[in-house]
């Protein structure tokens, strides 16, 4: 059974950039896909993107296309999510879940990594 | 505003089923794009509860159910219990510019 394990929680000011990471463990993690989840507080879940590892290749929702870069190393099982230019209103909690396979579409999520939050504040 | 609607909130009492609604569009739901459901208790992360419209994974009971129909799907959830309370939420793709990947907005239900 795959594990997501993820990078510890973050406080940024606003104009920079954040980088999580998200180690899987006990699976083929070249294979499946990886997704990007952030939950602001009190809100609900809004896809970022993801990436498939097999085929180095990544997308990314509209809202995010500017300042989000998501990438994966299949030498360390580990994916990442860059954000940048931080506002405010980027405080959350980011999850990695994996996919079913090498597709972004259609697919579910599962598992999903324990969540890192990432709190921006002057 | 998220591109697939639920309602708020729902509720029952101990043993009861209710059911969630998940209303979307032509370009995801009606589309036939599969949809799916995650539980989240609080605090912690979504757990998947139901994929493929209709299927349960592995360790999942079987009180849960979902069904599609046109541009909406729903979960059941019957013999209602205390630690079902929790934020549900559905998940599709869809075909438009806005997003691929959607959600709804979530649903708390609440065990009276």
């Amino acid at each position: 059974q795959v594990q997501l394990v993820q990078s510890g929680a973050e406080v940024k000011k606003p104009g920079s950039s954040v980088k999580v990471s998200c180690k899987a463990s006990g699976g083929t993690f070249r294979n499946y896909a990886i997704g990007w989840v952030r939950q602001a507080p009190g809100q609900g879940l809004e896809w970022m993107g993801g990436v498939i590892p097999i085929f180095a290749t990544a997308n990314y929702a509209q809202n995010f296309q500017d300042r989000v870069t998501i990438t994966a190393d299949e030498s360390t099982s580990t994916a990442y999510m860059e954000l940048s230019s931080l506002r405010s209103e980027d405080t959350a909690v980011y999850y990695c879940a994996q996919l079913p396979g090498a597709n972004l579409w259609g697919s579910w999520f599962d598992p999903w990594g324990q969540g890192t939050l990432v709190t921006v504040s002057s | 505003q998220s591109v697939l609607t639920q309602p708020p909130s729902v509720s029952g009492a101990p043993g009861q089923r209710v059911t969630i609604s998940c209303t979307g569009s032509s370009s995801n739901i009606g589309a036939g794009y599969d949809v799916h459901w995650y539980q989240q208790l609080p605090g912690t992360a979504p757990k998947l509860l139901i994929y493929g419209d209709t299927s349960r994974p592995s360790g999942v009971s079987d009180r849960f159910s979902g069904s599609k129909s046109g541009t909406s799907a729903s979960l059941a959830i019957t013999g209602l219990q205390a630690e079902d309370e929790a934020e549900y939420y559905c998940q599709s793709y869809d075909s438009s510019l806005s997003g691929y990947v959607v959600f709804g907005g979530g649903t708390k239900l609440t065990v009276l």
